[in-house]
């Protein structure tokens, strides 16, 4: 059965550090998705991006972050100068147009 | 931002009894609703949907009730099993290929 797939599963890293959590999204998907849960909270929605570019962001989403999808495959998210609170659950998504969201196993980032 | 939520934070239930889950939400754009079970460590794993032309959706031990007037959704687990025990998470939506909105989640427990 096709899915999402992440890496890293886990980083740790020193605040101020850039972070790149890299996804592959399902092969025929067309809508790409950036969700994080901050530890006991809820998921909280980040970015949506369809035909190379973000079709909405929360504002959570503010210009440290950026995404890309630099090739057919990959779906990546940087964090430029990351926080103590962005450590967290990145979990990445995706749909074929309409219908459910596929969501990868996610990255826990650990900013020390 | 309570656009969906979910007042339980956890449910209890005897094995082979029904589980009911509930959900709320405040913003009537939605049209599209999902359950996503989660276990720690894993993404959300999609579970039911249902749009806001129908009441009722059903699949297998799994049914989701739509109430458009009450803005309130629920999951219906019957019967339920000891591998049900899980969070699970309503979320909504509209406008295809738009974001989710994640109510908080309930964590259900079913005891053998």
């Amino acid at each position: 059965e096709p899915e999402v797939t992440q890496t890293p599963s886990h980083q740790v890293t020193q605040m101020g550090q850039e972070v790149i959590l890299r996804c592959v999204p399902i092969s025929n998907h067309l809508y790409f998705y950036w969700y994080r849960q901050i530890l006991g909270q809820k998921v909280e929605f980040l970015v949506s991006f369809y035909n190379n570019e973000i079709s909405e962001k929360s504002e959570i989403f503010d210009d440290q972050f950026s995404v890309e999808r630099p090739d057919g495959s990959n779906f990546t998210l940087k964090i430029r100068s990351t926080k103590l609170e962005d450590s967290a659950m990145y979990f990445c998504a995706s749909r074929i147009h309409t219908g459910e969201l596929f969501f990868g196993e996610g990255s826990r980032l650990t900013v020390l | 931002d309570q656009q969906v939520k979910q007042n339980s934070p956890s449910l209890s239930v005897q094995e082979g009894r029904i589980s009911i889950l509930n959900c709320d939400y405040t913003n009537s754009m939605f049209d599209y609703f999902l359950w996503y079970k989660k276990y720690p460590a894993e993404g959300p794993t999609f579970l039911i949907s249902i749009s806001s032309i129908k009441d009722k959706n059903e699949d297998g031990r799994f049914t989701v009730f739509l109430n458009k007037s009450a803005k309130h959704l629920s999951l219906h687990i019957v019967p339920s099993q000891p591998g049900d025990s899980a969070v699970y998470f309503c979320a909504a939506g509209y406008n295809a290929g738009n974001m989710l909105t994640f109510g908080g989640g309930t964590r259900l427990m079913v005891k053998p």
